[in-house]
């Protein structure tokens, strides 16, 4: 089946450093997701890319939709203590209305 | 407006026994979709509703779990008789629309022992 590869798989930082983290696939995505669960709750949706080359900001987040629509980027700056939780990426290809998740990656905030 | 409710938060259950999982979507949200993700890995698809039709259930593992949304409000989902491999974390999630990104509800914590 449709896998998505997410790295880094677990990230530990100083407070105020930026982060980078991304999603790969042998698949070409429409739609792209990035989402942010914490302890005891559901993901909580951040940005949501529609188009290839695409770059959306919420805050001090950045997601960009990659030109190939195979890839797709999240940005961090100035990372600060709550920031701390896992990041997932979602990716849907045309034709269907399920996404496919990746593995998360679990960011921790040393402050 | 009110979020997507699931309840029970947790639940741990012996192999063999029943156990129904219950979420709320978001009023007037027709899109409900319900995802299961087991320790560390990827949060996978189960299936997707259309108000009280079953869109999509192509992620759902075998014939022991059975989903439900009569009247097209709330959802159940089912597992009888449980597994160990049934342990995980169950998200149910809606949407208004399909080309929208949906809105998670907390999650319930399924521990099969």
């Amino acid at each position: 089946g449709q896998q998505l590869n997410q790295s880094p798989q677990s990230m530990f930082i100083q407070e105020g450093e930026d982060v980078s983290m991304n999603c790969t696939s042998s698949s070409i995505f429409n739609t792209w997701l990035w989402y942010k669960q914490e302890p005891g709750e559901g993901p909580v949706l951040l940005i949501a890319l529609y188009k290839a080359g695409e770059l959306t900001s919420n805050g001090r987040l950045t997601a960009q939709f990659g030109i190939t629509r195979k890839d797709s980027f999240l940005n961090i700056s100035a990372s600060i203590p709550s920031d701390v939780g896992i990041y997932f990426c979602a990716g849907r290809t045309s034709g269907t209305y399920k996404y496919i998740f990746g593995t998360g990656t679990r960011l921790k905030v040393l402050a | 407006e009110a979020g997507v409710t699931q309840f029970p938060s947790h639940s741990v259950i012996e192999k063999g026994q029943t156990v129904t999982l219950r979420c709320d979507p978001i009023s007037g949200h027709d899109n409900l979709y319900w995802y299961r993700r087991v320790m560390g890995k990827e949060i996978k698809f189960l299936l997707h509703f259309v108000k009280e039709s079953k869109q999509d259930e192509s992620g759902m593992p075998n014939n022991r779990f059975l989903a439900e949304r009569t009247g097209g409000t709330y959802s159940t989902l089912k597992v009888q008789p449980a597994e160990l491999e049934d342990s995980g974390v169950y998200f149910c999630a809606s949407s208004l629309r399909t080309d929208q990104g949906y809105t998670f509800g907390s999650g319930t914590r399924l521990t099969v022992v």
